[in-house]
């Protein structure tokens, strides 16, 4: 079965340096999706991405991150300068629509520890 | 602020009980709902969605709704100890393309 894959699986990075997660959603989706979770929290959405553009984001994505597709199998999260509070697992989801019939699909996740 | 609330568990049941799952969301225009199944530092994996009232099967998992009371449930018959997992609720909203969360249902299966 087709999965979505992340990169690296757990990242450790100096508070203050630049961060990026990558992810190679499922081939035939066409709609990506960030979202992280603290540890013991919610699971929170960051940012959907559709036809090479952000299509919505939430207060979380402040000017701090961005996204881009940067080929056609890649999606990649970066994060400029770290704060010790981006130390979540971050999950990438793809999704063949946005429609109500057509589910997010999880990757694996990446632990970001900022030190 | 689109809320989604469950009971926060845990839920412990025996071996071949039945586990009832509730969840109860704000957004009325609220289209699709999902179930999720996370183990401990795992990713959410999709176990079933359900966007018409009513009922829907899917091997052990029956997923309910009811759009008029705004409320969402996931039964698991047979519960076997590999259900053991927290089980996260999540909503897609009339107009957007995010999901929303729930903070999850904690769920032991007692051997």
């Amino acid at each position: 079965e087709p999965e979505v894959t992340q990169t690296p699986s757990h990242q450790v990075t100096q508070m203050g340096q630049e961060v990026i997660l990558r992810c190679v959603p499922i081939s035939n989706h066409l709609y990506f999706y960030w979202y992280r979770q603290i540890l013991g929290q919610k699971v929170e959405f960051l940012v959907s991405f559709y036809n090479n553009e952000i299509s919505e984001k939430s207060e979380i994505f402040d000017d701090q991150f961005s996204v881009e597709r940067p080929d056609g199998s890649n999606f990649t999260l970066k994060i400029r300068s770290t704060k010790l509070e981006d130390s979540a697992m971050y999950f990438c989801a793809s999704s063949e629509g946005a429609v109500i019939n057509q589910p997010q699909h999880f990757g694996d996740g990446t632990r970001l520890s900022i030190l | 602020q689109k809320e989604v609330e469950q009971n926060s568990g845990p839920l412990s049941v025996p071996e071949g009980a039945i586990a009832s799952l509730n969840c109860t969301y704000s957004d009325r225009g609220s289209q699709s709902f999902f179930w999720y199944r996370q183990y401990s530092g795992k990713s959410p994996e999709l176990i079933m969605f359900i966007y018409s009232n009513g009922d829907k099967e899917d091997g052990r998992f029956t997923a309910q709704l009811n759009k008029a009371s705004q409320y969402v449930s996931l039964l698991i018959r047979d519960s076997q100890p590999s259900d053991s997992a927290t089980y996260l609720c999540a909503v897609l909203g009339s107009n957007d393309y995010k999901l929303s969360f729930g903070a999850g249902t904690t769920v032991t299966v007692r051997a």
